[in-house]
């Protein structure tokens, strides 16, 4: 199972909004609506933000969003604070009864 | 609260074995199941395979078969993780991960270890 696909590098300044994608295939992102998205600060374990596309676990603000269309799933930071700065993961279960993570993206808050 | 704690890092030589533990509370240790997760310095997260600790199957994916093998002991709801002949490329840090719904994988982890070293030098 190949890795699903985000960008290396996005970067927003504070208060501003930034999305984040992850392209995969229809044999995962596209054929189930089970993409969840991690955010993991360095020498930390990743935090579960999103799940089922676009639910919140309790205590993530609503600045957090996602979505998905076709093949790719997006994760969008709004009101972008200094704390948001971090490595963000996507993962989807796929059609072989597994899960596959992206390779993460770095969050730069200017 | 549902915890998982990892025990601590290690480093090992190439072709010794190494058993990490993460032991599970907070929740019912035989409904959930529990992932294993491969980070490499520096790099992404890579999805192991994980342990149905109800019926006592465990799942390793392609990659990851032949030296990495998942038990887990459910009266000290405990799973481990051992990898046999460690190589140095097998240096990373390894996460176990509970996943949010009962008796499947569907939606993915959501509580997750604190993470375990393993070093491989000589």
């Amino acid at each position: 199972q190949s890795a699903l696909t985000q960008p290396a590098s996005v970067s927003g300044s504070p208060g501003q909004s930034i999305t984040i994608s992850c392209t995969g295939t229809s044999s995962d992102v596209g054929g189930y609506d089970f993409v969840s998205w991690f955010q993991q600060h360095p020498g930390k374990a990743p935090k579960l933000i999103i799940f089922k596309v676009n639910n919140r676990p309790s205590g993530v603000p609503d600045r957090f969003s996602g979505s998905k269309s076709g093949t790719t799933a997006s994760l969008t930071i709004s009101g972008l604070q200094a704390d948001d700065e971090a490595v963000y993961h996507c993962s989807s279960f796929t059609s072989t009864y597994s899960r596959v993570f992206g390779g993460g993206t770095k969050l730069t808050v200017l | 609260q549902v915890q998982l704690v990892q025990s601590g890092s290690v480093m090992k030589k190439p072709g010794a074995s190494v058993k990490v533990s993460c032991k599970a509370s907070g929740y019912s240790f035989t409904t959930h199941r529990l992932s294993w997760v491969r980070q490499v310095p520096g790099q992404g997260l890579e999805w192991m395979g994980y342990s149905n600790t109800n019926t006592g199957k465990s799942t390793v994916v392609q990659g990851f078969t032949g030296r990495f093998v998942f038990s887990f002991d459910t009266s000290v709801n405990t799973a481990y993780l051992q990898i046999i002949s460690l190589q140095t490329e097998d240096t990373a840090v390894y996460y176990c991960a509970r996943h949010h719904d009962p008796y499947d994988i569907l939606t993915g982890p959501d509580y997750w270890g604190q993470g375990t070293l393993i070093t491989v030098s000589t």
